[in-house]
């Protein structure tokens, strides 16, 4: 089993909106990241949590803040977010050298 | 400073033929070399993968090719069929961190 379970698949928010992004993931992985994917660009890392800890933070703003919960679950609260963040999120997880991706959830911010 | 570089962002291919897919990085410290295939509005799926302590390794249609020396690596898709058109990242890691290309877009014309 190499899933990685994303929810919403899709997710339309006002800029006044409060929302949360999931990931969940089943394999014992202690990485799990989130990406910032626009189209036909590569991911951008915006997170890692190593073993339920924030090891990077790449500069993200703070209307984006992670949580992760327990080891299989990652979150990512939304709030106050601006048009320009609409993009597809992916959720990711990692033991070893292989990444695991889940389908993502596509943010449109109106 | 984009450290994993693919410089072709497209590649048009004959169904049947072989797909060649090509990777340049800087950072002599990577020591894992991964390719993703992706379609529109989902994630990258993990494809194939190779240590740097190799110089190939095979699946099936897919070999990885890795150059440390020059540090490039090389995606082959033998016989290239239909369904192989996506976009093509290739990855390198170093640690719990993976860079990404900008991705090639596959096309194998029928």
């Amino acid at each position: 089993d190499t899933e990685v379970t994303q929810t919403p698949k899709h997710l339309v928010m006002g800029m006044t909106n409060k929302k949360s992004l999931k990931c969940e993931q089943h394999m014992g992985h202690r990485a799990m990241y989130w990406y910032k994917q626009k189209a036909k660009k590569p991911p951008e890392l915006m997170f890692v949590y190593s073993y339920e800890k924030l090891s990077i933070n790449e500069s993200v703003p703070s209307r984006f803040s992670p949580e992760c919960p327990n080891s299989s679950l990652l979150n990512l609260h939304l709030h106050a977010l601006q048009p320009e963040d609409s993009a597809l999120y992916l959720c990711a997880s990692s033991r070893g050298d292989t990444q695991y991706f889940g389908p993502g959830t596509r943010l449109t911010v109106l | 400073d984009q450290q994993v570089k693919q410089n072709s962002p497209s590649l048009s291919v004959q169904e049947g033929r072989i797909s060649i897919l090509n990777c340049d990085y800087t950072n002599s410290m990577f020591d894992y070399f991964l390719w993703y295939k992706k379609y529109p509005a989902e994630g990258p799926t993990f494809l194939i993968s190779i240590s740097s302590i190799k110089d190939k390794n095979e699946d099936g249609r897919f070999t990885v090719f890795l150059n440390k020396s020059a540090k490039h690596l090389s995606l082959h898709i033998v016989p290239s069929q239909p369904g192989d058109s996506a976009v093509y990242f290739c990855a390198a890691s170093a640690g719990n961190q993976f860079y990404f290309g900008t991705g090639t877009s596959l096309t194998v014309i029928p």
